[in-house]
């Protein structure tokens, strides 16, 4: 079975640092991972994907992730953080079918001026 | 092109009864799957459905059921509504492939 886990439920960074949200997963297979941000009574938006080749993944509004193979890892990353950053972000692995997405539990990210 | 979109927003109803959530998938999405994510949680997925057969299902008990019409819309029906069942269900389309689904803003079900 496949499993997230995101050990931080909350990290806080102050506006304009760098910003790292933790992600490591479990999956038989080749990993297809997900970032996705969740803000007040929304939705899930998309951040970014890994499906295949290099291992440094760029994504929407500057944020980037990290996959590492050996470390099963797939870190959340953004150079300058800002206060609109702030919200919940959900790290997720797929099977191969592509028929479901597994979620971590969720990073809330706090980012104050 | 308009996103996912789920009716309704909002869901208030008592123990024992039955609701019927939408989804409509953005246009040229085939796929759609639904999760439920409990105040607190990730999303834990429930169905996927593909060209109107159920593709996957989470571990659910067989209160929950859903469908897929031919114009890709999709309900989700649970009967015999528990406490636990109060959540945010989400919707989400996929074109296929390796790409990524997009998700609704989702239907807040709250039970009594």
């Amino acid at each position: 079975a496949q499993s997230v886990a995101q050990p931080e439920d909350q990290v806080n960074v102050a506006e304009g640092n760098p910003l790292t949200v933790k992600c490591t997963y479990s999956v038989s297979g080749n990993p297809y991972l997900f970032w996705y941000v969740q803000y007040p009574n929304r939705g899930l938006q998309f951040l970014l994907k890994y499906i295949t080749g290099d291992n440094l993944v760029k994504g929407s509004y500057g944020f980037e992730a990290e996959f590492n193979k050996s470390q099963t890892s797939f870190h959340l990353k953004k150079p300058s953080a800002l206060v609109s950053d702030s919200a919940l972000y959900f790290c997720a692995v797929r099977d191969g079918a592509g028929n479901m997405l597994t979620f971590g539990g969720g990073t809330r990210l706090m980012v104050k001026p | 092109d308009a996103g996912v979109t789920q009716s309704p927003t909002h869901l208030i109803k008592t123990r024992g009864q039955h609701v019927t959530l939408r989804c409509s998938p953005i246009s040229g999405h085939k796929s759609v799957s639904w999760y439920q994510q409990v105040l607190g949680q990730g999303p834990q997925f429930i169905f996927q459905y593909y060209e109107k057969e159920e593709r996957g299902r989470g571990n659910f008990p067989d209160r929950f059921s859903a469908r897929q019409f031919p114009n890709y819309s999709s309900e989700l029906n649970v009967n015999a509504l528990l406490l636990g069942d109060s959540a945010l269900y989400l919707c989400a389309s996929r074109q296929g492939g390796n790409n990524e689904q997009f998700f609704g803003p989702g239907t807040r079900l709250t039970v009594l």
